[in-house]
This record gives structure tokens, sequence and C-alpha cells, in this order.
């Protein structure tokens, strides 16, 4: 049972460069999302979609771009990254929105580095 | 705005110990509380979610509770072990569900044997 899996789990990129970070879920799970997590900041959600072709804009979506074009998958595209990228990423996934009290699962992340 | 904090920062205690975990809230109209691990390099782990009428949930040696007119949890950990080292996260979500979900930043716990 694999749960939630990121790909890469570390990349480095020069500033102005485009990447997409992996997301993919087996677990049947409508809602999927993006952190961020920086050094005394908490997680802060970036995009979230709440099932296939419907996303929407978290906290701090400047700069990201996300589609789901299946259930499985919601992939983040950094279009030209800043040093100010540089952060670990973690996708989450849930069976629902939160609103029936249901946990969410988290993949172990990607560590980004933008130079 | 939400906002949500834990203190201390870091914890460190010897094997064996008890110890509690503190997580405050600014906005007490809250659907649930999550507490999760996070290990060194890993993601988030799901350890305990209290439902906004509920006071108190156990697992194992993990038990949480929640006071939301004074806008507290707590995390009890029984009998630490080294195992136990990690960072602890709060989260709480308001009623429009995980779109919502503001975490705290964090207790980092280091359990010595």
């Amino acid at each position: 049972n694999a749960g939630v899996t990121q790909t890469p789990k570390f990349q480095v990129l020069k500033t102005g460069q485009s990447m997409t970070l992996q997301c993919a879920q087996d677990m049947n799970h409508e809602y999927m999302s993006w952190y961020r997590q920086d050094p005394g900041m908490g997680l802060r959600l970036i995009h979230y979609s709440v099932g296939a072709g419907i996303t929407d804009q978290g906290e701090v979506p400047n700069g990201y771009n996300v589609s789901r074009s299946t259930t499985e998958d919601f992939p983040l595209r950094l279009l030209s990254a800043a040093p100010s990228q540089t952060s670990v990423y973690f996708c989450a996934s849930s069976y629902s929105t939160g609103s029936t009290n249901e946990k969410l699962f988290f993949g172990s992340g990607t560590q980004l580095s933008v130079l | 705005k939400q906002e949500v904090t834990q203190i201390p920062a870091a914890l460190s205690v010897p094997e064996g110990e008890n110890l509690v975990l503190n997580c405050s809230f600014t906005d007490s109209a809250i659907y649930n509380l999550q507490w999760f691990r996070q290990d060194p390099g890993k993601g988030l782990t799901s350890l305990l979610l209290i439902q906004s009428s509920q006071r108190e949930q156990t697992s194992g040696r993990l038990n949480a509770s929640l006071d939301k007119s004074s806008g507290r949890s707590t995390l009890y950990i029984a009998a630490s072990q080294p195992g136990d080292s990690a960072t602890y996260l709060c989260a709480v979500i308001g009623r429009l569900g995980f779109q919502k979900l503001v975490f705290g930043t964090g207790t980092r716990l280091l359990v010595s044997p």
C-alpha cells in the first residue's frame, strides 16, 4: 500500500528554471493538496483540489500552477523558479475535504533549493 | 485570522518521563483539531483527531485533550521513549474543511536514553 508518493525527494534548480513536482496517491482520495514548509512558519497551503478537474488556490499560490486530470495525480509546477521558493514541499490527500473528520495523509516531501 | 501557537518550540526529556505538549489557537470556531508527528526528512503522520464536540482522544501512550472555550489543546505522552523523538504539530480546521487547515510551527521533542 504506497499511500501518497512524491517525486523527486531532492531537487536543485537555478533561478528561472521550471520544473514539476509529482504527487500520486493510490487510495482513491478526492481531496489532494500541496503545502510548503519553511522554518518558523509552519505549513502553508499552496493549491488544493477537491476532485478531478477542480483546483483552487490556497494561502500562497503565486508562482505555482496545478492541474488534476485524474483522481490519482496532482502535479505542482514551478513556472520560473525563484530563491524564495526554496522550501520543503508536501503533498497531502484525504477521502474528502475534511468536513467529516477524516484524517489527512502526507507524502514524504520534496526538498527544493533554488540558487 | 486563525493563528496556532505551540510552546515550547523544543523540549528535551530523559526516557521514561511523562510530558505534555501545548497547542493554542485564537479562533474557537473550529471543526476539529489534529496532532501530527513529523520525523526528520519525512512527511507528517496523523496521530490523533479530536472533533469539536469531544474533550479528548487516546491512542496507546498518547492522550490529546481539547478545550475549545479557552482555545487550547494538549498532547500527553506517557512513559516517553527515544522512539518518540520527533516534531509534533497541531492543526485546527474550520467548517470549510482542509483548505482552511491551519498548522502550528511544532514542538521538537528529544527523548534521551
